[in-house]
């Protein structure tokens, strides 16, 4: 069971919107910076949003990453079917452990 | 480009000890920019994160490994190594190797990963 909670699967029609959350709590979210992966099937996840909100270079600007208290948010716009991967947060604890969700599935319809 | 390439028995057997190097090339393990990674994924499931080490050797671990679990570095030949001791089959899994930007606070690169399986 993950500390940070992700729901496990969303899903939408191509061209939507999709936002996939990630709970957590102070020891965590609360007090650090969260970071986006997106692993697409037989692939090692790659980074998509870092520092909550920043999008490395080469990640378009479809994606994007918010954090309200001890939640964040990725949010994804123009949904195209090369997106239908899984979908991971991450942040560290008080120990400066590394945490990962539990892992979101993006199924495009 | 930095590239990270993970190497080492892809079988094991219960009860031994798992052996992993990842090779860094395209940049340096002695920078003290980044914390040098492994995160394991078992067949189907999530992440799960191992533990890092620091250019300085300096590691930290996931309290739930940490008394089987040590992590090496080898500045001399660019290399981080993992060592997983009395494996058993939950220890099955996709192992990866990743760098932890210090700057950006995320894994920025990672290896394409091994499959160990833990079998008799």
């Amino acid at each position: 069971q993950s500390v940070l909670t992700q729901p496990p699967s969303v899903s939408a029609a191509p061209g939507q919107k999709v936002t996939i959350s990630c709970s957590g709590s102070s020891s965590n979210i609360g007090n650090n910076y969260v970071s986006w992966y997106q692993q697409l099937p037989g692939t090692a996840p790659k980074l998509l949003i870092y520092d909550n909100n920043k999008r490395p270079s080469g990640i378009p600007d479809r994606f994007s990453g918010s954090k309200s208290g001890t939640s964040a948010t990725l949010g994804i716009t123009g949904l195209q079917t090369g997106d239908e991967a899984d979908y991971y947060c991450g942040t560290w604890d008080s120990s400066l452990s590394v945490l990962f969700g539990g892992g979101t599935q993006l199924t495009v319809l | 480009q930095v590239q990270l390439q993970e190497s080492g028995p892809g079988l094991v057997k219960p009860s031994e000890t798992l052996s992993l190097t990842c090779t860094v090339s395209g940049g340096s393990v002695s920078s003290g920019s980044y914390y040098w990674s492994w995160i394991r994924q078992p067949p189907g499931k999530g992440l799960e994160w191992i533990g890092y080490i620091y250019y300085s050797g300096s590691t930290n671990y996931n309290p739930s490994l940490k008394s089987r679990v040590t992590i090496s570095v080898d500045t001399s030949k660019n290399q981080f190594s993992l060592k997983l001791s009395s494996v058993t089959a939950a220890d099955t899994a996709v192992y990866y190797c990743a760098r932890f930007g210090i700057a950006v606070a995320g894994y920025d690169y990672w290896g394409q990963g091994t499959l160990v399986t833990v079998s008799s």
